[in-house]
């Protein structure tokens, strides 16, 4: 069974970081690129970066280019983000994808506040 | 960037009747290798997003035959051939030809009347 579950979210203060990761299992990983997708509380859902297969290729959206970054390990099968200069705007629900957006994490709840 | 817009943004249903949403983007989904990459997902209050549809017909693994998606080009539709309580949610489009950015509808907010 394929397992996406996503950890490290919580309560930050303005211009602080976090380091979300997403723990994989029931498929091979390193076959898979993978994504995060964010949904701000009682908003849409909104792309927020892609890294492909062996993580030497990354692409992030616009609104979180140069204060994040992906990463991942496939020898330990996780995804990272690693969120920078947090803003209030970042609060959201972030979700770990894989592939083509087939399978969905149960996602970890960022909140930016002072 | 390619803009999804999804129509209505709220859907009330009477329980057995069919329901239809609309998606249409900003320039045509037909990628260079003949595909047409146009996800539709389910977000079951509380939930993850689920996809139900792929490529814009195909249906995901255990999805209901009551939804079907079709579509070319630029205009695309989900429909439920009738609702039943547990399609309560909000659904939403999404292309993955142009990217990135890959880019969703709005979304739309399916309720029983």
């Amino acid at each position: 069974e394929v397992q996406l579950v996503e950890s490290g979210g919580g309560l930050v203060q303005p211009g602080g970081s976090l380091r979300l990761s997403c723990a994989a299992s029931g498929f091979t990983f390193s076959n898979y690129w993978m994504t995060w997708v964010r949904q701000a509380p009682g908003k849409g859902l909104v792309w927020v970066s892609h890294i492909n297969r062996d993580g030497t290729s990354t692409t992030y959206a616009d609104s979180v280019k140069g204060r994040f970054a992906i990463s991942r390990d496939n020898a330990k099968n996780t995804l990272y983000l690693q969120v920078n200069s947090l803003r209030a705007e970042d609060t959201a629900v972030y979700y770990c994808v894989r592939g083509a957006f087939d399978y969905w994490g149960q996602g970890t709840l960022v909140t930016v506040s002072s | 960037d390619v803009v999804m817009t999804q129509s209505p943004l709220s859907l009330p249903v009477t329980l057995g009747q069919p329901a239809s949403i609309s998606c249409r983007s900003s320039q045509s989904l037909v990628h260079s290798d003949g595909n047409t990459y146009l996800n539709w997902f389910q977000q079951r209050p509380g939930q993850s997003p689920r996809r139900l549809i792929y490529k814009v017909s195909n249906r995901d693994s255990g999805v209901p035959d009551r939804f079907s998606g079709s579509g070319s080009g630029t205009d695309f539709t989900l429909k439920i051939s009738r609702v039943e309580a547990e399609d309560v949610g909000v659904y939403y489009c999404m292309q993955a030809t142009h990217w990135p950015p890959w880019t969703f509808g709005q979304g739309t907010k399916v309720e029983i009347k």
